[in-house]
């Protein structure tokens, strides 16, 4: 019962913005859109986060349609460091927190 | 800046033995998670713990584990009878239920059981 759809896999060239996509077309209205992403077999690492608003943070902008139904995430300047899998994930917090279910993300590979 | 530290990072099994995986959350942090990875495999969730209790489970998460957090500051995940399957990489996360949106995970440790 997957609730995002991303592509398998993306590239980009170095310095250049990465910009991963993401669909999300059943989402309700208290479920929030998070982005983490995984180097290697490391720990997933957690990217940004938001409700409706677009939102920026040190690592990354997400962009999130009027609708809700899709969102980007915005990597500006692409390093070799930012190859990884990156998961959209929609969920709603309960309580304080909220419990990240990862589907296949996409695999971005940043190139030279 | 805090971290999720995991031990061990690596721990090989004979089937059928029983394995504790040890993680230390960040200090004040309130929601604990198990997850864990399968080579080539998606990141399950198979556990969360709040305020000294089982808070969700997935149906991964079967009598054959276990959570704890005996001290208030080591949480540990116990598989009593490992078997082939569990070989996977376990990884803990914490979160401070400050609505911050952050879990933090650690960087896992590797189980394999021959």
């Amino acid at each position: 019962d997957a609730k995002t759809t991303q592509p398998p896999s993306m590239d980009c060239a170095e310095g250049r913005a990465a910009n991963l996509p993401c669909n999300h077309s059943t989402i309700s209205g208290n479920e929030y859109v998070y982005w983490y992403r995984q180097i290697h077999s490391q720990g997933p690492q957690y990217i940004i986060h938001g409700l409706k608003n677009n939102e920026t943070n040190e690592m990354a902008s997400l962009i999130i349609t009027e609708d809700r139904k899709s969102s980007t995430l915005i990597l500006p300047h692409a390093t070799l460091r930012d190859t990884a899998v990156y998961y959209c994930i929609v969920s709603a917090k309960s309580g304080g927190s909220y419990i990240p279910t990862f589907g296949r993300g996409t695999s971005l590979i940043v190139h030279p | 800046e805090p971290e999720v530290t995991q031990t061990p990072s690596h721990q090989v099994t004979q089937m059928g033995q029983e394995v504790i995986l040890r993680c230390v959350p960040i200090s004040n942090h309130l929601y604990f998670y198990w997850y864990r990875q399968i080579l080539g495999q998606k990141v399950e969730f198979l556990v969360s713990f709040y305020n000294n209790e089982i808070s969700e489970k997935s149906e991964i998460f079967d009598d054959q584990f276990s959570v704890e957090r005996p001290d208030g500051s080591n949480f540990t995940l116990k598989i009593r009878s490992t078997k082939l399957e569990d070989s996977a990489m376990y990884f803990c996360a914490s979160d401070s239920g400050l609505d911050t949106g952050e879990l933090f995970f650690g960087e896992g440790s590797r189980l394999t059981v021959l």
